[in-house]
């Protein structure tokens, strides 16, 4: 089954890192993605990668895949106030006849002073 | 230039109407999805469509319609409204399984 799990809260200081950690379920998945999601506002896809990848690095965003742990992280440099949202990890499954998302439970994250 | 475009983006009705919310996207993608989002955020998959033949149906109520006239639109018409059916509904798109791209959501609040 597709069982995506995100810790629900993330407190940091602004200029720290932050580092947001998803574990998946399923083994098939070909890609994974990290969204931002701001109060009111829609899913802004952040980055992604492919499951043959072990890192992918892009600007502030780095993402770790541990596809034998099934274990996911964004971390995000220098953190910044305009970082605080919602991040939702999630993979992508592919059947042959359908694809579709499954999204984690998201982490908010909240950027102080 | 808007890629997935949903309207409304707020829509508050009574309980019991009927409503219906639109998507476009010009993308060229195949597929075409809505998604939920409840009050504690959590987004779950309602439909999923490929070139107009419907692939995924979770379990969604049967007041629940979706129809795609044609593989850039796809309308999300809902009977009987209920309180529980309040929440922001995401409409995506994607290119088999990938770029995947959701447009700003409706908002629903049924009163």
């Amino acid at each position: 089954g597709e069982d995506v799990e995100q810790s629900l809260f993330l407190s940091v200081r602004e200029g720290d890192s932050s580092v947001i950690n998803c574990t998946y379920t399923d083994s098939s998945s070909t890609y994974l993605y990290w969204y931002k999601q701001e109060p009111g506002a829609g899913l802004q896809l952040l980055t992604y990668i492919f499951s043959n990848m072990d890192m992918k690095q892009d600007q502030r965003l780095t993402v770790l895949l541990n596809k034998k742990d099934k274990h996911l992280s964004l971390r995000i440099a220098d953190t910044q106030t305009g970082d605080s949202a919602i991040y939702f990890c999630a993979e992508s499954s592919y059947t042959g006849t359908a694809s579709k998302l499954t999204f984690g439970t998201g982490t908010r994250l909240q950027v102080t002073l | 230039d808007t890629a997935v475009s949903q309207t409304p983006k707020y829509l508050v009705t009574q309980m019991g109407n009927d409503k219906s919310i639109k998507c476009e996207q010009n993308l060229g993608h195949d597929t075409m999805y809505w998604y939920k989002q409840d009050s504690k955020k959590f987004l779950k998959i309602m439909f999923s469509y490929n070139n107009k033949e419907l692939i995924i149906n979770e379990t969604v109520p049967n007041r629940f319609s979706p129809k795609s006239p044609d593989k850039a639109h796809l309308n999300l018409h809902i009977n009987s409204l209920e309180l529980g059916d309040s929440a922001v509904y995401f409409c995506a798109s994607s290119l088999h399984y990938y770029g995947y791209t959701f447009g700003s959501g409706t908002r629903l609040t049924v009163v």
